[in-house]
């Protein structure tokens, strides 16, 4: 039972536009939520993050939109350039027996086109 | 300068064996994970570890056995390794149990 899903295995978007990634869960319990890029070969790396009590957060060309009601969350890049080109994971994370659990989504390769 | 680094990079084997998997971590955090990716990319969490103490175990086989010998390593045993034990593992550490993890570049083990 997959709690945190990214229906999208793909996106591909031209250089200079917006990226749109979308994550939505399962899980009520769920209290923070986190952005990951992973390249070939490389472990994942974090970019961006969110608690459940905010619905945006905006870091330089990245910003984490949350809908508590609707258990979704995405990713907003803009603009998009060839070096986002990446796997992006959806992250959820609940406390769990004392410790920070995090639960992945199985990614979305973004392409950017030049 | 690597933060969090694991070895072997890539590891092949035959089914049967006992095979390890070593990380470390130089950034003087207190907590330590393991991941698995599995062939349809999930990644799973198998065990926490803060302070050398063993704080998350999930559903995970007992031929897995994490050892913390000090805060800054956490390796991986697996004992008897079967062809479902494939995939990619990935180390990670976090300042505190609360905090966003850094993750290591991951193994990919090969059972043959």
């Amino acid at each position: 039972d997959q709690q945190v899903k990214q229906n999208s295995p793909s996106l591909s978007v031209q250089e200079g536009r917006i990226s749109i990634l979308n994550c939505d869960y399962t899980n009520s319990m769920f209290d923070y939520f986190l952005w990951y890029k992973k390249y070939p070969a490389e472990g994942p790396t974090f970019l961006i993050s969110i608690s459940s009590i905010k619905d945006k957060n905006e870091d330089g060309r990245f910003t984490v939109f949350l809908n508590k009601s609707a258990k979704h969350l995405s990713l907003h890049i803009v603009p998009s350039q060839p070096g986002d080109s990446a796997v992006y994971f959806c992250a959820a994370s609940a406390m769990v027996q004392g410790a920070q659990k995090l639960v992945f989504g199985q990614g979305t390769r973004l392409t950017i086109n030049p | 300068d690597t933060a969090v680094s694991q070895t072997p990079k890539y590891l092949v084997t035959q089914m049967g064996n006992d095979k390890s998997i070593k990380c470390e971590q130089n950034l003087g955090h207190d907590t330590m994970y393991w991941y698995k990716q599995d062939s349809k990319k999930f990644l799973k969490i198998m065990f926490s570890y803060n302070n050398k103490e063993l704080i998350i175990n999930e559903t995970v086989p007992n031929r897995f056995s994490p050892k913390s010998p000090d805060k800054a390593h956490l390796n991986l045993h697996i004992n008897s390794l079967e062809l479902g034990d494939s995939a990619v593992y990935f180390c990670a550490s976090s300042s505190t149990i609360a905090d966003e993890q850094y993750f290591g570049p991951g193994t990919r083990l090969t059972v043959t």
